[in-house]
């Protein structure tokens, strides 16, 4: 989802419900994606990670999906605990550099 | 291993005042860089460094300087400090010889300009 104002755009969920985030990437030149988890107070944390030529790749419970065509990224997450509340963030790498381009990020709430 | 560390947690700067944050880490990673987060936000890069003695701008680098005198150490040094400085600061580290641009961040920085 794209950031309003100061805003994030949030995805509420039942717990046990499959949880989908999205994040639309913006330099068609970037060929590595990271996702990263940020709980409240902490800094953020590697979920998973994607090459581009890959168009999937699966970890435990969290799934990424690669659309390099339309430029969008999204993250799946299996059984969604309550644990799994936070910010998810979207990052690009282009090949040569060693910097990452965060997206402004999902908030992700999962209800008991 | 402590991985990536960053001192203090909370500040309170006045405007004009000047201060340095700490960031170390000891997985003897070549790359080291500093963030800014601000309010419904991501990560803002203000500077890296690539190794020892070489460092670069990033996004956001005005108020801001740094320096690497080795590879375990990252200061960000605000030199007069302003309320837009207001924000939380992330350290982050990687590899850059394992092919994974993975960061591995620092618990931050809250930094309050009055």
């Amino acid at each position: 989802g794209e950031s309003v104002g100061l805003h994030l755009p949030t995805l509420s969920v039942q717990e046990g419900d499959n949880s989908i985030i999205n994040c639309a990437y913006s330099n068609s030149a970037s060929d590595y994606f990271i996702w990263y988890k940020q709980e409240s107070g902490k800094g953020p944390q590697f979920i998973i990670d994607i090459r581009s030529n890959m168009d999937k790749r699966q970890g435990q419970r969290v799934t990424v999906l690669l659309n390099k065509t339309v430029k969008h990224l999204s993250l799946q997450i299996a059984a969604t605990q309550p644990g799994d509340s936070a910010v998810y963030f979207c990052a690009e790498n282009i090949r040569g550099y060693s910097t990452l381009t965060f997206g402004k990020g999902t908030m992700l709430l999962v209800s008991p | 291993n402590a991985g990536v560390t960053q001192t203090p947690k909370f500040q309170v700067l006045k405007t004009g005042q000047s201060m340095t944050l700490q960031c170390a880490q000891d997985m003897n990673h070549e790359y080291m860089s500093w963030y800014r987060q601000d309010p419904g936000m991501g990560l803002r890069l203000i500077h890296y460094s690539v190794g020892a003695g070489i460092t670069d701008q990033g996004e956001v680098p005005n108020g801001y300087n740094v320096s690497r005198s080795t590879t375990e150490d990252f200061p960000l040094r605000l030199l007069s400090a302003a309320p837009s400085q207001t924000s939380v600061y992330f350290c982050a580290s990687s590899s850059t010889g394992t092919g994974s641009y993975e960061q591995y961040f620092g618990p931050g920085t809250r930094l309050t300009v009055t």
